[in-house]
């Protein structure tokens, strides 16, 4: 399978704390992908990883990969009432196809 | 506003019925793609297109057909609605990732199809 598969499949947290999911993936990557759903809305991309990578970020959020685990770790901190979503990864087949994991329902209670 | 802009957002179909669902895009992007979203099972790949003129399956194409015959439209035909197709569909674009640097999707608000 080339797709990637998200851990926990749901998280919930209070207002303020830190919030971390992981992605776990099988095959060889270009690159690795973050998106955020919100309810009944299409994905928006949050930040992209290349295989050469092992951390970045991008405001509140942080994304490590790990190559050799094949595992990618999104980080939200000090996480808002608006953070509430579900969280994708995604992976780059051989070609410029994405395929998705089942995502990581996240819950910031206020 | 630059996206991607899908139709209709709703649709209920008899079994048997065909259509199609809209996608247009007016960024420019080479790259786009057809999602499929169910409960329980993330976003699976139908079919995407690199360039007009040129499409390919992705995970779950059966019951669907493409055409890219403009940069801007990336239509999606069900050939003969089945419930198995009741879903929300997403259409995503992209510029191309080489060389021009590595992006990610835009997405489109989706369409939620039900088949009676």
């Amino acid at each position: 399978s080339q797709q990637g598969e998200e851990d926990p499949q749901a998280l919930s947290i209070q207002e303020g704390e830190n919030a971390t999911m992981n992605c776990s993936y099988k095959t060889s990557i270009n690159n690795l992908q973050w998106y955020r759903q919100n309810s009944g809305r299409g994905l928006v991309h949050l930040i992209l990883i290349r295989s050469n990578e092992r951390e970045k970020h991008s405001g509140r959020l942080r994304v490590t990969l790990d190559t050799s685990k094949k595992s990618s770790s999104l980080l939200i901190t000090a996480s808002r009432a608006a953070d509430t979503a579900s969280y994708f990864c995604a992976l780059r087949g051989t070609g410029n196809q994405f395929y998705f994991g089942t995502g990581t329902s996240l819950t910031v209670i206020p | 506003n630059a996206g991607v802009t899908q139709t209709p957002k709703f649709q209920v179909l008899k079994t048997g019925q065909s259509m199609t669902l809209q996608c247009a895009q007016d960024m420019n992007h080479e790259y786009m793609s057809w999602y499929r979203q169910d409960p329980g099972m993330g976003l699976r790949l139908i079919h995407y297109s690199v360039g007009a003129g040129i499409t390919d399956q992705g995970e779950v194409p059966n019951g669907y057909n493409v055409s890219r015959s403009t940069t801007e439209d990336f239509p999606l035909r069900l050939l003969s609605a089945a419930p198995s197709q009741t879903s929300v569909y997403f259409c995503a674009s992209s510029p191309p990732s080489w060389p021009r640097g590595l992006s990610g999707y835009t997405f489109g608000s989706g369409t939620r199809l039900t088949v009676v």
